[in-house]
C-alpha cells in the first residue's frame, strides 16, 4: 500500500464552523506533513510532524490546528477560518525525516464562505 | 528567502516533441532535486529526481539534467504524449525541507 489517503475530498464550510480534515497511510511512515496550496502556485509547507510530535510549524495561524493521534493518522481541525484559506489542503508523508522521498494524498478541496 | 525558479510557466508540445521545463536554486545546500507532476483534483506525484553528484538521469521518457556550476536542472520528456497534460513542479531539497517551484503547466496536443 502506497497510498495517503485523506478525507473529504470537498468541504463547504463557513466562517464559524468547526471542520476536521484527515489523513491515513498505512506505509509504516514517521514522518507526516501539511501542505496548502492555491490555485495554479506550488504547495506551501504548514506542518510537519515527525514520530507523532510537531516538528515545524511554519508560522500558521492558530485558526488551523494540527493533531496526529498516532502514527498512522494526521488530523487538522479547522475553526473559524477565512474566504482566502479556500485551498486545496495536501497531506504527505515520508519514510522518517531524513528521507526526502514525500507521497502525497489526492488532497481536500476546502471552501470557505 | 530560499527560492527556485522555474520555467516555462506554460508549454504546447504537439504529440512526439520534446518538453522541457526549466528550473534555477540559489542555495548551494541543497541536494535533492526532484520533480513532480500533477494532474487536476489530485496530489503531486514524484516523477523523478537527482543528487548533484551526477549530471543527468533517465528513467523511461523522463530525463533529469543538472548542471551544479550553473545551479540549474531541466526536466526533459521525450516523445511527449497527451496523457503527460499536467502541471510540473521541480524542487529543491536539503534534509527533508523542499522549496518547489512555481509549476509549468504543460498540454501536449494530440
Amino acid at each position: 500500500d502506497t497510498e495517503v489517503t485523506q478525507t473529504p475530498k470537498h468541504l463547504v464550510m463557513g466562517m464559524t464552523n468547526k471542520k476536521s480534515l484527515k489523513c491515513e497511510q498505512h506505509m509504516g511512515h514517521r514522518a507526516m506533513y501539511w501542505y496548502k496550496q492555491k490555485a495554479k502556485k506550488p504547495p506551501e509547507l504548514m506542518f510537519v510532524y515527525s514520530y507523532e510530535k510537531l516538528s515545524i510549524n511554519e508560522s500558521v495561524p492558530s485558526r488551523f490546528s494540527p493533531e496526529c493521534p498516532n502514527s498512522s493518522l494526521l488530523n487538522l481541525h479547522l475553526h473559524a477560518l477565512q474566504p482566502e484559506d479556500s485551498a486545496l489542503y495536501l497531506c504527505a508523508s515520508s519514510q522518517d525525516l531524513t528521507n526526502e522521498k514525500l507521497f502525497f494524498g489526492s488532497g481536500t478541496q476546502l471552501s470557505v464562505l | 528567502q530560499q527560492q527556485v525558479k522555474q520555467s516555462p510557466q506554460s508549454l504546447i508540445v504537439q504529440k512526439g516533441g520534446i518538453s522541457i521545463i526549466n528550473c534555477a536554486y540559489e542555495n548551494t545546500a541543497f541536494d535533492y532535486f526532484p520533480w513532480y507532476q500533477q494532474f487536476p483534483g489530485k496530489g503531486p506525484a514524484l516523477l523523478i529526481a537527482i543528487r548533484p553528484d551526477v549530471s543527468e538521469k533517465k528513467e523511461g521518457r523522463f530525463t533529469i539534467s543538472f548542471n551544479k556550476s550553473a545551479k540549474q536542472f531541466s526536466l526533459h520528456i521525450m516523445d511527449s504524449q497527451p496523457g503527460d497534460s499536467a502541471t510540473y513542479f521541480c524542487a529543491a531539497g536539503a534534509g527533508n525541507m523542499l522549496t518547489f517551484g512555481g509549476g509549468t503547466r504543460l498540454m501536449v496536443k494530440p
